[in-house]
């Protein structure tokens, strides 16, 4: 079946831009997780979401960082006025709720450069 | 809060041989999920192994598998058979159980580079 898809697989904009990153979960996962991998602090957790329950941003680096996800399904991460220092690899991941030790599945991922 | 550690940054193995790739973690919970992970240079993070810390037998999954030491807060990742279509990246996370207020959001080492040559 289908993977976990991203949009896009890289974008480039400028200083001050805002941008909006997808994330196409795997059919009937109904939970989601945004991370983020950058070079000078590893994969970090950004974002969950789970079903109705209302998300935990306790990863969100800035106010600057946002994220909704419509209808139980696609999610989209917004980041306004970037920085340099968001240029990253944003990854997101879902897994389906099960009693124990669900796996997540990774999408491939969009690279973001902050010029 | 939780912590994993690779103290690898790069390690290679010549093709068909062995190598071990580790991982050291620190937590003070007794129910929690290990995972080795791996990333090409495609980005697509790719699950290589599991265990469940509550499980005592080590996970194998054909030419990998790993050495979960409990006490120690350990979780190396061996990979028997060495091939060239194993080079890539590879994380070990940690994950606690989801439920009471945890979010079961994946902690991850630093990543260890892996070479096989020919």
């Amino acid at each position: 079946g289908a993977g976990v898809s991203q949009s896009p697989s890289n974008k480039v904009t400028e200083k001050g831009k805002d941008v909006e990153l997808r994330c196409d979960p795997i059919s009937g996962h109904t939970a989601l997780y945004w991370y983020r991998q950058s070079l000078g602090q590893g994969l970090e957790f950004l974002i969950y979401f789970q079903g109705n329950s209302a998300p935990d941003k306790s990863g969100l680096p800035s106010d600057r960082f946002s994220a909704e996800r419509t209808g139980g399904s696609v999610s989209t991460l917004t980041i306004q006025r970037t920085q340099q220092e968001d240029s990253a690899v944003y990854l997101c991941a879902s897994t389906r709720t099960s009693a124990r030790g669900e796996t997540q599945y990774f999408g491939p991922g969009t690279r973001l450069l902050v010029l | 809060a939780q912590t994993v550690t690779q103290s690898q940054p790069e390690m290679s193995v010549q093709e068909a041989e062995t190598v071990t790739l580790s991982c050291t973690y620190d937590t003070s919970e007794s129910d929690y999920y290990l995972f080795w992970y791996k990333q090409p240079p495609s980005r697509q993070m790719i699950l290589v192994i599991r265990q469940e810390a509550y499980k005592q037998q080590n996970a194998t999954e054909n030419r990998f598998s790993v050495n979960f030491q409990k006490a120690a807060k350990s979780f190396s990742l061996k990979i028997s058979d060495s091939q060239l279509g194993d080079a890539a990246m590879y994380f070990c996370a940690y994950r606690s159980p989801r439920g009471s207020g945890n979010t079961g959001k994946l902690i991850f080492g630093q990543g260890t580079t892996l070479q096989v040559k020919p």
